[in-house]
């Protein structure tokens, strides 16, 4: 199986720029969740997606947003960009919505705010 | 609200001597925990869950609901096991997994 996918690997942008992040998930997994790494937070939530419907949402602001496809695929999308929102932006995919399951992550999308 | 604490950033230690990297959390419901692990250049990936009780790459945690801790610990390090480490907690609800801040592991020869 392949694993997840994300593009675009790296991502140089400029301060209030909007940016769009994709995910495609393992063939079968429904879940998708969004997490932002960096080294003074670590690894934060930002949000999950299981059957297009957000499930769960971290403790991010209104800038952050997301969605899900019929193909399980989604984007993440941020607007009016922050110097602080340079990061590595993680997605995980699971197999199903239930309880304890198995994540797991893609290789990133490193985005750069200048 | 839940917390998970990691108190190590960086943990060094010899090839062949034990190795405990601390995980600590608060969450007053009934916790599931999970070791995942990031080798270099390489994705982060699942290590073990609580529930399993079974012993990965020679690795094991046990959950202490009294302590409310979730050490791993491994007999015998290996410099393959040279990575960073993350404790996480999942509180149900959907995929939410919260994250500790990492502990970089570095095993010597």
């Amino acid at each position: 199986k392949a694993g997840v996918t994300q593009t675009p690997r790296y991502l140089i942008k400029t301060r209030g720029q909007q940016v769009t992040l994709s995910c495609s998930p393992i063939s079968g997994h429904r879940s998708v969740s969004w997490y932002q790494q960096t080294p003074g937070q670590g690894l934060q939530f930002l949000f999950e997606y299981f059957s297009e419907t957000q499930r769960n949402k971290g403790n991010f602001p209104g800038r952050f947003s997301g969605r899900q496809f019929s193909n399980s695929r989604s984007e993440m999308n941020v607007s009016t960009l922050e110097l602080g929102d340079s990061a590595l932006y993680l997605c995980a995919s699971s197999s199903s919505g239930g309880y304890s399951n198995e994540q797991f992550f893609g290789p990133g999308t490193r985005l750069t705010v200048l | 609200a839940q917390r998970v604490t990691q108190p190590e950033k960086l943990l060094s230690v010899f090839k062949g001597a034990p190795v405990e990297l601390k995980c600590n959390y608060s969450y007053s419901g009934s916790p599931e925990l999970f070791w995942y692990v990031q080798y270099s250049r390489q994705r982060l990936q699942l290590l073990l869950r609580h529930i399993s009780r079974e012993s990965i790459k020679g690795f094991t945690a046990d959950l202490n609901k009294g302590e409310t801790s979730f050490h791993l610990k491994k007999p015998f390090a290996q410099e393959e096991d040279s990575a960073m480490y993350y404790c996480a907690l999942f509180t149900g609800g959907g995929n939410k997994l919260t994250f500790g801040t990492g502990t970089q592991l570095k095993v010597e020869l």
